[in-house]
């Protein structure tokens, strides 16, 4: 079955760059949801987007933002980086089902993010 | 958002039965709780979710008390490859990790 696609897998950067991290659903899901997760931190919840519209924010910095495009995809972007950005970021998506209720969230390989 | 307690860490004998449990005596409702696992560094993996009744997959079996205050989550035979964290989340969306339970499969 398909899984979740995150692109790209590791990423390099230096402070006060930028950085856009990528992340295509399951076929058919249309939610998505960034977690990151920092070294030796659990994954924390940063945003979500149901049909192209944020659903939910979580611990995202004003530095970050993120949008859900036409095709389901969502892109997470990230400026001014700092050294404490260094983390993997988990994409995972779902399904709205039939009662309004979320489905069950799949996360993908995540990306690793490094800022020198 | 619920608040969950489980044991940081847990061994287990190499096809034993793993029995990992949560407290999760602030559920909602209409929360289900749901059960993943992260193997290093991996993506979070679902593993099984319900909301009153047990439930049984082919990776595990979720037994939830009548008060649903809490539950277990059994791997019947547990392997080396079950390494893992478990995260037992109450939700209705956004997920909230906590901090889970390191378990430990030996040989």
């Amino acid at each position: 079955a398909a899984g979740v696609i995150q692109s790209p897998r590791h990423l390099i950067k230096e402070k006060r760059e930028t950085a856009t991290l990528k992340c295509y659903p399951i076929p058919r899901h249309d939610t998505v949801y960034w977690y990151q997760q920092g070294p030796g931190q659990d994954p924390q919840f940063l945003i979500s987007f149901y049909e192209k519209m944020q659903s939910d924010k979580g611990s995202i910095p004003d530095r970050f933002s993120a949008q859900q495009f036409s095709d389901y995809h969502s892109e997470l972007n990230m400026s001014s980086l700092e050294l404490g950005d260094s983390a993997l970021y988990f994409c995972a998506s779902s399904l709205m089902g039939l009662a309004g209720l979320q489905e069950t969230q799949y996360f993908g390989p995540g990306t690793r993010l490094l800022v020198l | 958002d619920a608040k969950t307690t489980q044991p940081p860490s847990m061994d287990c004998a190499e096809g034993r039965a793993a029995n990992l449990p949560c407290n999760h005596s602030t559920i909602s409702g209409n929360e289900y709780v749901y059960w993943y696992r992260q193997i290093h560094s991996q993506g979070p993996q679902y593993i099984i979710h319900g909301l009153k009744n047990n439930e049984t997959n082919e990776m595990a079996s979720l037994i939830i008390t009548e008060d649903r205050k809490s539950s277990t989550l059994i791997l019947p035979h547990a392997t080396l490859r079950d390494t893992a964290v478990y995260y037992c989340i109450p939700s209705g969306y956004a997920l909230n990790f906590g901090k889970g339970t390191s378990l430990l499969v030996t040989p």
